[in-house]
C-alpha cells in the first residue's frame, strides 16, 4: 500500500529536550516536505526536499533542521524545543517531472506539545 | 502575511444542496491552485487542480473555477454528500519546479442529513 508514515503519532516533551519526527515513503518520490498546522493558520511549510541531499526552506524553518541522505526519509529535528512549536506536524512527498508533483500526499501526522 | 485566504472558517450545507468553498490570493505569481480535503486525525488528501491557463476543471461532483482577474477561486460540490464533511484547504504554487506550496487557513464544511 502507497503511504507516508510517521513516527511518533503523539509526543509530549519538554523545553530544550532534542527529539526527532521520523518520516518514510514507499512510492519512491523526489519530492518531501514538512508543515505545521496551527489553529487560524493552516498549514505551513517548515522544510522541504527535491532528492537526496536537496532541501530548502519553507515558510517557518526557524527552530528545525531536517535531513534527507535516503530517499524515501525525510526526518524532522527539534533541537532545543520550545512551548511555540506546540502543533500538528504533517509531512508529505510527491513525485517530480510534472504539475502533480504538486499533489502531495501526506503523512497522518504527528501531535507534538512541548510544555 | 497571508498569501492565501479562506475568509469563511465554516460552512454548512443541506444534503444534496451545492457546497461552494471560496478562496482569494495576493501573489500574482501563483499559478497552480490545488484543494485538499482533511478529516479528523488524518492527514489531508488531494481533491482536484487547476492551471492558471484554466478557469475551470470538473471531477464528478467537484468542480474548481478560477478567476485570474479577481485573484479568486472556488471549489464546488454537487451534490453535497454527508461523506464530504472535512475541512478543506486551498493551496497555490508559484513557478514550475519550486515544491513551494502555500495553504490557506481551511474551511470547515459540514453537511447536514
Amino acid at each position: 500500500e502507497a503511504q507516508v508514515t510517521q513516527n511518533p503519532r503523539y509526543l509530549i516533551t519538554v523545553t530544550g529536550k532534542k527529539l526527532t519526527v521520523t518520516c518514510s515513503q514507499n512510492m519512491n518520490h523526489e519530492y518531501m516536505s514538512w508543515y505545521r498546522q496551527d489553529p487560524g493558520l493552516g498549514l505551513r511549510q517548515i522544510y522541504y526536499s527535491m532528492n537526496v541531499e536537496v532541501t530548502d526552506k519553507g515558510d517557518v524553518p526557524e527552530g528545525y533542521k531536517v535531513s534527507r541522505k535516503e530517499k524515501r526519509n525525510f526526518p524532522l529535528i527539534l533541537e532545543s524545543p520550545s512551548p511555540n512549536q506546540t502543533s500538528l506536524y504533517f509531512c508529505a512527498s510527491s513525485s517530480e517531472g510534472t504539475r502533480s508533483s504538486y499533489e502531495q500526499y501526506f503523512g497522518p501526522g504527528t501531535r507534538l506539545t512541548v510544555t | 502575511d497571508q498569501q492565501v485566504k479562506q475568509n469563511s472558517p465554516s460552512l454548512s450545507v443541506q444534503e444534496g444542496r451545492i457546497s461552494i468553498l471560496n478562496c482569494d490570493y495576493t501573489n500574482s505569481m501563483f499559478d497552480y491552485f490545488l484543494w485538499y480535503k482533511k478529516y479528523p486525525a488524518e492527514g489531508p488528501t488531494f481533491l482536484i487542480s487547476i492551471s492558471s491557463i484554466k478557469d475551470k476543471n470538473e471531477d464528478g461532483r467537484f468542480t474548481v473555477f478560477l478567476n485570474k482577474s479577481a485573484k479568486h477561486l472556488s471549489l464546488h460540490i454537487v451534490p453535497s454528500q454527508p461523506g464530504d464533511s472535512a475541512v478543506y484547504f486551498c493551496a497555490a504554487s508559484a513557478q514550475f519546479g519550486n515544491e513551494k506550496l502555500t495553504f490557506g487557513t481551511g474551511t470547515r464544511l459540514t453537511i447536514i442529513p
